[in-house]
This record gives structure tokens, C-alpha cells and sequence, in this order.
């Protein structure tokens, strides 16, 4: 099984909002990603996890606040976006974070409209 | 720093035609090499990969090969079909301080008409 589980699929939000995306693996991955991906561009990186600690942040903007509570789950806590945050979120696990080799299994993403 | 070039698209096939979709790659030390496909409305899904120089990757018809003299990981496939059509993305997975990073390409959007 090779399934990265995101929720919910669709999330519509005003800019004063506060709303979370989670993801979800049961594959054992102890590195996990979210990313951002625009309409017809590549995914961005946002953050990475490994073993539960955050080690990679590339500079995202604090109104995004990822959290790892376990091995198995990440989520996303939004807060006060902008309409240019709207976009596909995606989260993607691997089981390691070093070795280049590693595959990253990507779920089917959230896809988040900020009005 | 790294960087993948993927051939600009959309490109737009006839049923059973042969697909090419090029890529090339800047990175220092030893990167892996992926190809990354994307359905309509869905995440990515690994396509295939590549680790070392001269590794052959293929998977549903699929075939790439890491190029080291040339930088380069072309996608191809023999006869393309409509549940091909997708957006087709090279990616290079660096080690060193860039664990955990993977550089994508900028995507090929594939089309595919019977």
C-alpha cells in the first residue's frame, strides 16, 4: 500500500479564517512534505519533516503553520491567507529524508480557494 | 544550484504515435532522476526512476535513461494511448545538503487523440 491520505479534498475560506489540512500515511515514512502547486506549474516545496522534527522550511510565509503530532499524520494550520494563496496543497511522504534515491509518494491534494 | 529544463509543451498525439518528451538536468554529485505523471484533478504519481548513470527506468511502456555524458532523461514511449493524456513532470531527487529536495521540471502537458 502506497497511499498518502489528504483531507478534505475542497476547502473554500475567507481571509480571516483559521482551517487545517491533514495528511495521513500508514506506509511507515518517517519524512513528509507539504507542497504547493499553482495550475499548470510544478509543485513548490514548503516544508519537510523528518522523524517528527521540521527541518526543512523554505521560507514559507507564518500565516502557514505545519505541525507532525506523530510519525503517521501531518497537518497544515492555515491562518489569515490571501486570494494568491489559493492552490492544490499537496503532502508526500518518503521513508527517509536523506539518501537522493528515496521516492516521495504524493496524495491527491487539497485544493484550497481563499475568497 | 540544481535545475531540470523539460521540454515545453502541450504536446498533442494521435493514438499509437510515439512520445518523446526531453529533459535535461544540472546538479552536482550523484542526483537520482524521476519522472512524475499527474492525471487530471489527482496528486503525482511516480511514473519511474532512475538512481545511476546508465539505469534504465520503465513502467507501463515507459522508459527513460539516465544520461550522465549528456545530462539528460528523456521520457519516450512506443505507442501512446488516450489514458495517457496527463502532465508529465522530470524531477532530480540532489543528496548532499539538499536531502529531502526534489527540483521538478516545469511540465510537459501530454494530449492524446484517438
Amino acid at each position: 500500500d502506497t497511499e498518502v491520505t489528504q483531507t478534505p479534498k475542497h476547502l473554500v475560506m475567507g481571509m480571516t479564517n483559521k482551517k487545517s489540512l491533514k495528511c495521513e500515511q500508514h506506509m511507515g515514512h518517517r519524512a513528509m512534505y507539504w507542497y504547493k502547486q499553482k495550475a499548470k506549474k510544478p509543485p513548490e516545496l514548503m516544508f519537510v519533516y523528518s522523524y517528527e522534527k521540521l527541518s526543512i522550511n523554505e521560507s514559507v510565509p507564518s500565516r502557514f503553520s505545519p505541525e507532525c503530532p506523530n510519525s503517521s499524520l501531518l497537518n497544515l494550520h492555515l491562518h489569515a491567507l490571501q486570494p494568491e494563496d489559493s492552490a492544490l496543497y499537496l503532502c508526500a511522504s518518503s521513508q527517509e529524508r536523506q539518501g537522493s534515491a528515496n521516492i516521495q509518494y504524493f496524495g491527491a491534494g487539497t485544493r484550497l480557494s481563499v475568497l | 544550484g540544481d535545475s531540470v529544463t523539460q521540454m515545453e509543451g502541450p504536446v498533442t498525439l494521435s493514438e499509437e504515435a510515439f512520445l518523446t518528451i526531453n529533459c535535461t538536468y544540472t546538479a552536482t554529485g550523484y542526483p537520482s532522476l524521476f519522472w512524475y505523471v499527474q492525471y487530471p484533478g489527482e496528486g503525482l504519481q511516480l511514473l519511474l526512476k532512475a538512481t545511476k548513470a546508465d539505469d534504465k527506468g520503465s513502467n507501463k511502456g515507459f522508459e527513460a535513461t539516465y544520461r550522465k555524458e549528456t545530462t539528460s532523461f528523456h521520457l519516450e514511449k512506443g505507442s501512446v494511448q488516450v489514458s495517457d493524456s496527463a502532465v508529465y513532470f522530470c524531477a532530480l531527487g540532489a543528496g548532499g545538503t539538499s536531502y529531502g529536495k526534489l527540483t521538478f521540471g516545469q511540465g510537459t502537458i501530454l494530449t492524446v487523440h484517438p
